[in-house]
């Protein structure tokens, strides 16, 4: 069965500061993989999307960036937080192709201070 | 205007009885729809998809989809304490196939 892990599961971080939030997929070939933020009582955010290897689409100019480096791997970086950047992001993963199910990580609770 | 619209509650059920979540979309092309539940400071857990218009049955589930009127619904019948979650509401996008989420709808089941 497939398993998606992502880490850490919150984070404290001071404004400027780096981030790198990591994501792997366990049990499958070639996911599509996704980036997403959840603000406090609002929806989710799609931030960026990737079909594979090197492979990523944003959906939004902002101040973080994506990586795939390997086919079930998938980073979330960013050079210099913003308190803005706060926020439940999450990891998710679906086979590619129409009426795709996203299967979703534990999340990341970040607090940028 | 927003992809995918939900009454954001909170919504106030006693146990036993059904509990009836509504969303509405604007992407007329979209085809698939999913609910999702989310227990508070855990991630999203896909209950219900559906494609076609009409009703589909899952246990105490009923996810509803009317495609002409842009409408999906979720019933959750013989509710529990344990379904008191929020519930979102996604709809594929129809010029990528990406899922356009709601803001959910926040249930509480009173025991």
């Amino acid at each position: 069965s497939q398993t998606i892990h992502q880490w850490p599961a919150t984070l404290v971080q001071p404004v400027g500061s780096p981030l790198s939030l990591e994501c792997t997929v366990e049990g499958t070939s070639n996911p599509n993989l996704y980036w997403y933020r959840q603000a406090a009582g609002r929806g989710l955010q799609l931030l960026f999307y990737s079909v594979g290897i090197g492979q990523i689409s944003s959906e939004v100019p902002q101040n973080l960036s994506a990586s795939r480096p390997q086919d079930r791997q998938f980073i979330l970086s960013s050079k210099k937080l913003l308190l803005s950047d706060s926020g439940f992001y999450l990891c998710a993963w679906s086979v590619p192709g129409t009426g795709e199910k996203l299967f979703f990580g534990s999340g990341t609770q970040l607090s940028v201070l | 205007q927003k992809e995918v619209e939900q009454n954001s509650g909170p919504l106030s059920v006693p146990e036993g009885a059904i509990a009836s979540l509504n969303c509405t979309y604007s992407d007329r092309g979209s085809q698939s729809f999913f609910w999702y539940r989310q227990y508070s400071g855990k991630s999203p857990e896909l209950i219900m998809s559906i494609y076609s218009n009409g009703d589909k049955e899952d246990g105490r589930f009923t996810a509803q989809l009317n495609k002409a009127s842009q409408y999906v619904s979720l019933l959750i019948r013989d509710s529990q304490p344990s379904d008191s979650a929020t519930y979102l509401c996604a709809g594929e996008r129809s010029n990528d196939y990406k899922l356009s989420f709601g803001a959910g709808t926040t249930v509480t089941v009173r025991a």
